[in-house]
């Protein structure tokens, strides 16, 4: 089946320790989407990528970068997490509309824990 | 900004309807419609672009007033599989090749037997 894959489900490190969490896909989506989402809020979009174009929203902290190496993988790097940094991150993708938004696909989601 | 939802939470009976209200402070292009179980990934309900249609998934139909920049999203005879938070997501007017959406502040409905 067609699906959306993040790897780790879980993990936990230690402040300030560096963590990457991985997405891939095998839908074949040129769009692919970073989320965090933290307890009892919502996804609030941290970048998304349109094929190999990277788009970074103006609040998402230097701290977390991200590589697309090519379309069916994605990357999120945190260099120095910190506390505040413990959430939920989810990974989605769609099928470009036009320049438009269409049905997002989420993975699992990571869980991350900054102790 | 980030969209308002309404009610933030709902418990209903099973067959029970509920409406739950997303409004934005921008003008919208797209309305998108999410439920999320919990600890569960978000998933997809429907997209009701500008226009004002209203679209339907068996019991779950939603409304799209572009001139109100606000949609509705009408679940008839509630079942106990519908009970998770619902999101909408908004996809601003002149975001033409931005491809992004803005989340809702969520409503958690529970259904009880």
């Amino acid at each position: 089946d067609a699906m959306v894959i993040q790897n780790p489900r879980y993990q936990v490190t230690q402040f300030g320790k560096p963590v990457t969490l991985s997405c891939s896909q095998t839908l074949n989506h040129n769009v692919m989407y970073w989320y965090q989402q933290k307890s009892s809020q919502a996804p609030k979009l941290l970048f998304h990528y349109y094929d190999k174009d990277f788009n970074n929203e103006a609040d998402t902290p230097d701290n977390f970068q991200s590589r697309r190496p090519n379309t069916s993988f994605c990357f999120l790097d945190i260099r120095s997490p910190g506390l505040g940094d413990t959430a939920m991150y989810l990974c989605a993708t769609s099928r470009d509309l036009g320049g438009r938004v269409n049905e997002q696909f989420f993975g699992p989601g990571t869980r991350l824990t900054v102790l | 900004q980030q969209p308002v939802q309404s009610p933030q939470a709902v418990i209903l009976r099973e067959g029970e309807d509920a409406v739950i209200n997303c409004s934005s402070s921008k003008a919208l292009y797209s309305v998108h419609w999410y439920r999320q179980k919990h600890g569960e990934a978000p998933v997809f309900l429907m997209i009701l672009l500008k226009g004002g249609e209203q679209k339907g998934h068996e019991k779950i139909s939603a409304s799209f007033n572009e001139k109100k920049q606000q949609s509705s999203l009408y679940l008839t005879a509630s079942q106990l599989s519908y009970s998770g938070t619902y999101f909408c997501g908004t996809e601003i007017g002149s975001n033409f090749g931005n491809e992004k959406l803005t989340f809702g502040t969520g409503t958690r409905l529970t259904i009880i037997p």
